[in-house]
């Protein structure tokens, strides 16, 4: 069965800081994509990336970057020069096939609560 | 921008009540999906609908159903509330795409207390 662990639950950091958050997922299908969302204070989750599984190249978008690494089945999200608007519950998340439709379903990590100290 | 509205962001409602929770998106998705979202347990998904009149259940469809009579709208539940079930609950829709695995648009939540 898919899984993901994000083994931290919660981590608070000071401004301008970097803070990597660690996703390690299951998963025995060879196709697969791997996201991350954001959930600030106001409860709203806001995708922030997609990855599939035959694309192992790092991304940058501003101060976000991402690290795929399928020899440790991780995908792990680092925040440059961290902000107080940074603060928010992070979730890693896996797709997983659903039965009909041909479709697939997102298994959620339990979340990382970030919060950043002015 | 997708835009994926629940009717309620907050809810009271008394055990043994029939309660429906709304969601409606504009951007034409096929799918839509109910969740709840409980702290240490993350996100887990209800139900799901591929399309009108079609639902299949996710991982914790037990005291809840729901209803896709039209594309835009996928309501959630629960038959006979109990206190077990206050929650956040959100909904997301997605569009099918080609090769799948689009990226699902969330609903700002409803948090539901069943008193």
């Amino acid at each position: 069965a898919q899984k993901v662990t994000q083994a931290q639950t919660e981590i608070s950091v000071v401004e301008k800081e970097d803070v990597t958050l660690d996703c390690v997922y299951e998963t025995r299908d060879t196709t697969y994509y791997l996201f991350w969302y954001k959930q600030p204070p106001s409860g709203e989750l806001v995708f922030l990336i997609r990855r599939n599984s035959f694309d192992e190249q790092n991304e940058i978008s501003g101060r976000y970057s991402w690290n795929f690494q399928k020899s440790t089945s991780s995908f792990n999200f680092t925040i440059t020069a961290s902000q107080v608007v940074d603060s928010a519950v992070y979730f890693c998340a896996l797709s997983a096939p659903l039965t009909q439709g041909g479709s697939e379903k997102l298994v959620f990590g339990k979340g990382m609560k970030l919060t950043v100290n002015p | 921008d997708v835009k994926v509205t629940q009717s309620s962001r907050y809810l009271v409602k008394r055990t043994g009540e029939k309660v429906f929770l709304e969601c409606v998106q504009d951007m034409d998705h096929e799918n839509m999906f109910w969740y709840r979202q409980d702290p240490g347990l993350g996100l887990r998904l209800i139900y799901f609908s591929y399309d009108v009149k079609m639902k299949e259940k996710g991982d914790i469809p037990e005291g809840y159903s729901v209803s896709r009579e039209k594309k835009e709208r996928f309501s959630l539940i629960l038959e006979s509330a109990s206190t077990n079930q206050t929650s956040m609950y959100l909904c997301a829709s997605r569009i099918t795409g080609t090769g799948g695995h689009q990226p699902q648009h969330f609903g700002d939540g409803t948090r539901l207390s069943i008193l």
